[in-house]
């Protein structure tokens, strides 16, 4: 399978927990993003990577977010001190630059957040 | 900023009959939109883009939308439901930060899609 993979794919955690999420993009796109989807809303997005910087975060990351992409490859999200508000589903996308608008993102299946 | 609307939360059809997703964006310069499905435990899939090569564009399953500049609309269209397209739609615009001079997509609230037998 050369589509973008997420792992896990299902994460129950207590308030107050850490959790990471892991993000494989398809493996020649240089560009990498991450959004949050909500119950009944769509997608929003969170911050992406351009090979392994990180080169733009919504004002929705705040400070106990936190993502990497080291070599340019697989990527992180981790949550700290996890919020009840903190549940959703988080997405992952991949494409490849050629700096036009209609670059199409190939999304991953999504990890599903549920915050006790 | 840019923006899409989608105009109707939830939309049934019967199996066999037209579909009309409808969406309406804002933009400040010509934009490039989009279409994607969300099937249940799966990712989004691209459905269809415009991209102002033509304003009629055709995407995979039977679909298509058409892109009115006059009325800033880009519905998404199929001529016969399937029980397969059951699903939600999103309709997307791509935004160009204009910091850092690349595009980032943004989505509108969905449009859950059901066939009836």
């Amino acid at each position: 399978d050369t589509g973008v993979s997420q792992n896990p794919r299902h994460k129950i955690t207590k308030r107050g927990q850490n959790v990471t999420f892991r993000c494989d993009p398809i493996s020649e796109h240089n560009r990498l993003y991450w959004y949050r989807q909500t119950l009944g809303q769509g997608p929003e997005f969170l911050t992406y990577f351009q090979n392994e910087a990180q080169l733009e975060k919504s004002r929705l990351l705040s400070d106990r977010f936190s993502a990497e992409r080291p070599k340019g490859s697989f990527s992180t999200l981790e949550i700290q001190r996890t919020e009840q508000g903190d549940s959703a589903m988080y997405l992952c996308a991949s494409s490849l630059d050629s700096g036009r608008s209609y670059n199409e993102q190939f999304f991953g299946p999504g990890t599903r957040l549920t915050v006790l | 900023a840019q923006s899409v609307t989608q105009l109707d939360s939830h939309v049934s059809v019967s199996e066999g009959t037209p579909v009309l997703l409808r969406c309406n964006y804002s933009s400040s310069y010509s934009p490039s939109l989009f279409w994607y499905v969300q099937h249940p435990n799966k990712g989004l899939q691209l459905l269809l883009k415009y991209t102002s090569a033509a304003t009629l564009v055709k995407g995979i399953n039977g679909f298509e939308a058409e892109f009115k500049k006059s009325e800033t609309s880009f519905h998404l269209t199929k001529p016969s439901a399937h029980m397969s397209d059951a699903a939600e739609y999103f309709c997307v615009v791509s935004e160009m930060h204009l910091t850092s001079g690349t595009y980032k997509y943004i989505f509108g609230t969905g449009t859950r899609l059901k066939v009836l037998a």
